[in-house]
């Protein structure tokens, strides 16, 4: 069965470095999306990607995230400047949702821990 | 903003049934998710309801919406120990968006299944 994956599982890193967190989505999904979870706390959108570009963000995607999807397999977080509030479970999302159709069923991978020193 | 909301353990004893509750404020939402997480894993989902839709049963689980209340509840039949999980609670709203949504996610009820 097809699965989103995403590397590293566990990345620990020192404030102020850059992180580029990578997600393999379903082939033939065209939708993309971001989440995170800061552990105890609510999972939290932060951005989807659709046809090249951001399609929605949240308040907690600001300038120091951005997103890419540097070829046909990849899509990419980058967090350009890393913070300690930074640190949480990276959740990557696809989905196949075609207009008009109903519900919207976003495959999760299983997350990149991130850790920030 | 919007908000989902759900407690946050249920006990319950295999073989029983399991209730799960979730409330959320949106009345814009439209979509709305059960998706379990197992330890180490990603978020599978579940089962979804359209909100025009106050029931949908699928094998074991079933499924309530009340909308006037903005209140969802998963029911779990037979709980057996491969249950056992974090539920988590989303909503999505039809908006020019589209499938694009992002989803709005409770914090999620430990599912803990007693022998």
């Amino acid at each position: 069965e097809p699965e989103v994956t995403q590397t590293p599982s566990h990345q620990v890193t020192q404030m102020g470095q850059e992180v580029i967190l990578r997600c393999v989505p379903i082939s033939n999904h065209l939708y993309f999306y971001w989440y995170r979870q800061i552990l105890g706390q609510k999972v939290e959108f932060l951005v989807s990607f659709y046809n090249n570009e951001i399609s929605e963000k949240s308040e907690i995607f600001d300038d120091q995230f951005s997103v890419e999807r540097p070829d046909g397999s990849n899509f990419t977080l980058k967090i350009r400047s890393t913070k300690l509030e930074d640190s949480a479970m990276y959740f990557c999302a696809s989905s196949d949702w075609e207009e008009g159709e109903l519900g919207n069923e976003q495959f999760f991978g299983p997350g990149t821990r991130l850790t920030v020193l | 903003g919007e908000d989902v909301e759900q407690s946050l353990f249920l006990s319950v004893r295999e073989g029983d049934s399991s209730v799960i509750n979730c409330t959320y404020t949106d009345s814009s939402s439209t979509y709305l998710y059960w998706y379990k997480q197992e330890p180490g894993a990603g978020l599978q989902l579940l089962t979804y309801i359209f909100s025009n839709m106050d029931m949908k049963q699928d094998q074991r689980l079933t499924v309530l919406l009340n909308k006037k209340d903005k209140h969802l509840s998963l029911r779990i039949a037979d709980t057996q120990t491969g249950d056992s999980a974090i539920y988590f609670c989303a909503e999505s709203a039809l908006d020019s968006g589209g499938g694009a949504d992002g989803l709005t996610f409770g914090k999620g009820t430990h599912l803990i299944i007693q022998p």
